[in-house]
């Protein structure tokens, strides 16, 4: 079965440096790849996905992720970071061709942004 | 606007209270989910329906029923309410298909048993 690793729990960085949240996932093929974001108090909203070809994927927000085979990670980076950026994130891993079509998600990195 | 709609926003139960949680999605998808989310666990899934007329556990599926009335809505049901599913609950839907393959969910439930 698929499974999703999020390694930091929580990390500070400094408004104008630039970001990097990891994400390793477990499965025996190439599964469909995505990042979501969640205010406090809010639904989540999907950042970015990767399916296939490239393997470096542009989202929303100036966010980006690079996908990795050979290390099975989909870490999610960001120039530089911006105060509004302060939130919960969350990589997740769906199978394709499944018949419900299930997303994990891994237990997320709180993102804090210090002045 | 389309997306997934979640009632109500907050609820407050007491031990034993019994409640739906309703969601409707107005964006034609076939699969519809509920989750929970609970600090430092992420989100994780207690039933879901890949199809109109079909549904099944999914992680967490204990104390918990639920409903697909038809394509459009997908009810979670407490019988009765533990201190236990204190959580915020998620309904979110996905198309399932090719590209537009993706979860959009609802805006939550934050409910509390007492």
């Amino acid at each position: 079965a698929q499974s999703v690793t999020q390694p930091d729990i929580h990390i500070t960085v400094s408004e104008g440096a630039s970001l990097e949240l990891r994400c390793n996932y477990s499965y025996g093929a190439t599964p469909y790849l995505f990042w979501y974001v969640q205010s406090p108090g809010q639904g989540l909203q999907l950042l970015l996905k990767y399916f296939s070809g490239d393997t470096l994927v542009q989202g929303i927000k100036g966010f980006e992720a690079e996908f990795k085979r050979s290390q099975s990670s989909f870490n999610l980076r960001k120039p530089s970071v911006h105060w509004s950026d302060a939130a919960e994130y969350f990589c997740a891993v769906g199978v394709p061709y499944s018949s419900a079509s299930k997303i994990i998600f891994g237990s997320g990195t709180r993102l804090s942004i210090r002045p | 606007n389309a997306g997934v709609t979640q009632t109500p926003k907050f609820q407050v139960l007491k031990t034993g209270q019994s409640m739906t949680l309703q969601c409707a999605q107005d964006m034609n998808h076939n699969s519809m989910y509920w989750y929970r989310q609970d600090p430092g666990m992420g989100l994780r899934l207690i039933y879901y329906s890949a199809s109109e007329g079909t549904t099944d556990k999914g992680e967490v599926p204990n104390g918990y029923n639920v409903s697909r009335l038809n394509k459009r809505e997908f009810s979670l049901r407490l019988e009765s309410a533990a201190p236990s599913q204190t959580s915020v609950y998620f309904c979110a839907s996905n198309s399932g298909q090719g590209r537009g393959y993706g979860y959009t969910f609802g805006s939550g439930t934050r409910l509390t048993v007492v």
